[in-house]
C-alpha cells in the first residue's frame, strides 16, 4: 500500500496569510490526524477527523482548522499566519481511532513564516 | 498532563552496544506507543503495548510496560549507525478525548 502522503513538503508564507496543507492517509483509513511539531513544544495534537468529522481536537487557536473529505483525504488551514506559527506539521492515519491504533505518519509539511 | 515524559533527553553509545529508553506519563492509559523520526522527517510506528501487557518483542526492540509505575522503557539490542534518531513515547488515554500525547522524545546517536 502506498504510505501517507502531504504536499507541499516545503512552504513558506509571510505573517497575515493563510496556508492550505494537504494530507491523502493510507488506502482504507477512515481517521486523520494533524500534529505540529517545533523545538520549542515538541509534538502537539492538532485535531483528528473521522469519517467527515472532527471527533478530537487539541489546544489551538480557531485560526487553526481542518476538514475530511469522503475519500478520506484531509486538509488543514490556518489562517492570519504569525511567526510562531512556523512548524512542521506532520499527518497522521490510522485504521480506526488515534488511541487505540498505531498511526502512520506523513513526511510532513515544513511550513517558515517570515 | 497525560504526555510522557522520556529520559534521558540524548543518549549516546557505540556501535554494537544495547540503548535503554524510558517513558514516564502520569494518567491511566489504554495504551503506549513508540515512534522512531529520523531528522526532521516523519515518525514511523515501532511497537504498541496495551495497557494489560508487559513486554513485547519486535526484532531487535523491546518494549516493557509498569502500569503500577506509570513507565515504560524501549531496549534496543546490537545498536547499528541507522538506529541514529529520535525515540518518541506516546500515551493514549482510557477516557475522553482519543489523541495520542508525546514526550520531547529521546535523541538516540550511535557512534561507529
Amino acid at each position: 500500500k502506498a504510505g501517507v502522503t502531504q504536499t507541499p513538503r516545503y512552504l513558506i508564507k509571510t505573517r497575515g496569510q493563510q496556508v492550505t496543507l494537504s494530507c491523502s492517509p493510507i488506502s482504507g483509513h477512515r481517521s486523520v490526524s494533524w500534529y505540529q511539531q517545533t523545538p520549542g513544544q515538541g509534538l502537539q495534537f492538532l485535531f483528528e477527523y473521522f469519517s467527515e468529522t472532527q471527533r478530537n481536537k487539541g489546544n489551538f487557536p480557531g485560526r487553526f482548522s481542518g476538514r475530511q473529505f469522503s475519500n478520506s483525504r484531509s486538509e488543514m488551514n490556518v489562517s492570519t499566519l504569525e511567526l510562531g506559527d512556523s512548524a512542521l506539521y506532520l499527518c497522521a492515519s490510522s485504521l480506526q481511532g488515534t488511541g487505540s491504533y498505531e498511526q502512520y505518519f506523513g513526511p510532513g509539511t515544513r511550513l517558515t513564516v517570515t | 498532563s497525560q504526555q510522557g515524559e522520556e529520559d534521558p533527553q540524548a543518549l549516546s553509545i557505540q556501535e554494537g552496544e544495547n540503548a535503554t529508553m524510558n517513558c514516564s506519563y502520569k494518567t491511566s492509559i489504554n495504551n503506549l506507543q513508540w515512534y522512531r523520526q529520523n531528522s526532521g522527517r516523519g515518525l514511523v510506528h515501532l511497537i504498541l503495548i496495551r495497557s494489560n501487557e508487559r513486554e513485547k518483542h519486535s526484532g531487535r526492540l523491546r518494549v516493557t510496560l509498569d502500569t503500577s509505575k506509570k513507565s515504560s522503557s524501549l531496549l534496543i539490542t546490537a545498536s547499528r549507525a541507522a538506529d541514529t534518531a529520535s525515540y518518541f513515547c506516546a500515551t493514549a488515554r482510557i477516557q475522553g478525548a482519543q489523541k495520542l500525547a508525546f514526550g520531547q522524545g529521546t535523541r538516540l546517536t550511535i557512534n561507529p
